[in-house]
């Protein structure tokens, strides 16, 4: 079974500086996807980045970006220039698709702190 | 507007109750899935159901039940069965194929006491 870890359970950053969020998965599939959810206190989630295992390019959206390492199996999260809106837990997760549906398996999530 | 609602935002129950999690969708989407949220732990799936009539148990499916009678709806019963309900519980759509994305409703909080 596929299992995804964040070793990091709580991260802070200083606004306007640069956090890096760990995450590693394990997996015998050659073809899947990672993703990066953020949950803020709404609890609401949101997509920020994610990562086809067939691209080597690292995915990148505004401030977001991934050091995707395959062989390595890490996929970390690269959060530029933080603001305090960017406060929230932020979720590993991989897909694996079954024929029509994508399946997710999460990471337990590691809570960003940002401050002033 | 398109997306997801999930009703009601908290719900209490009493133990040995079954209870019913409703999650519709306007995306037009084909797949549904519900995914259980503990404190500490990420998302956990369900139940997820990839069109009309059909649904499949994911990794935690044991006390719980689904149906997919809409390709809108797709609620999900809490039974008695269910050692330890208390926990938020998510709903997700998304198309069907290779891959797309998952759109997640606001959820709802379940206490059982």
């Amino acid at each position: 079974a596929q299992t995804v870890t964040q070793s990091q359970p709580e991260m802070s950053v200083q606004e306007a500086e640069t956090v890096t969020l760990s995450c590693t998965y394990d997996t015998s599939e050659s073809d899947y996807y990672l993703f990066w959810y953020k949950q803020p206190p709404s609890r609401q989630m949101i997509l920020v980045i994610r990562q086809e295992a067939y691209k080597q390019q690292n995915a990148t959206e505004n401030r977001f970006s991934v050091n995707f390492q395959k062989a390595a199996k890490s996929f970390s999260l690269k959060i530029s220039d933080s603001q305090l809106g960017d406060a929230a837990m932020y979720f590993c997760a991989y897909s694996r698709f079954t024929g029509t549906a994508s399946k997710l398996t999460f990471g337990t999530g590691t809570r960003l702190q940002v401050t002033l | 507007d398109g997306g997801i609602t999930q009703s009601p935002k908290y719900l209490f129950r009493k133990e040995g109750q079954n209870v019913t999690l409703s999650c519709e969708q306007n995306l037009n989407h084909d797949a549904m899935y519900w995914y259980r949220q503990d404190p500490g732990q990420g998302l956990r799936l369900i139940y997820y159901s990839q069109i009309v009539n059909d649904f499949q148990k994911g990794d935690i499916a044991e006390g719980y039940s689904v149906s997919r009678e809409k390709k809108e709806s797709f609620p999900l019963t809490v039974t008695s069965a269910q050692k330890n309900p208390t926990a938020f519980y998510l709903c997700a759509s998304s198309g069907t194929g290779h891959y797309y994305e998952q759109y997640f409703g606001p959820g709802t909080r379940l206490t059982v006491t």
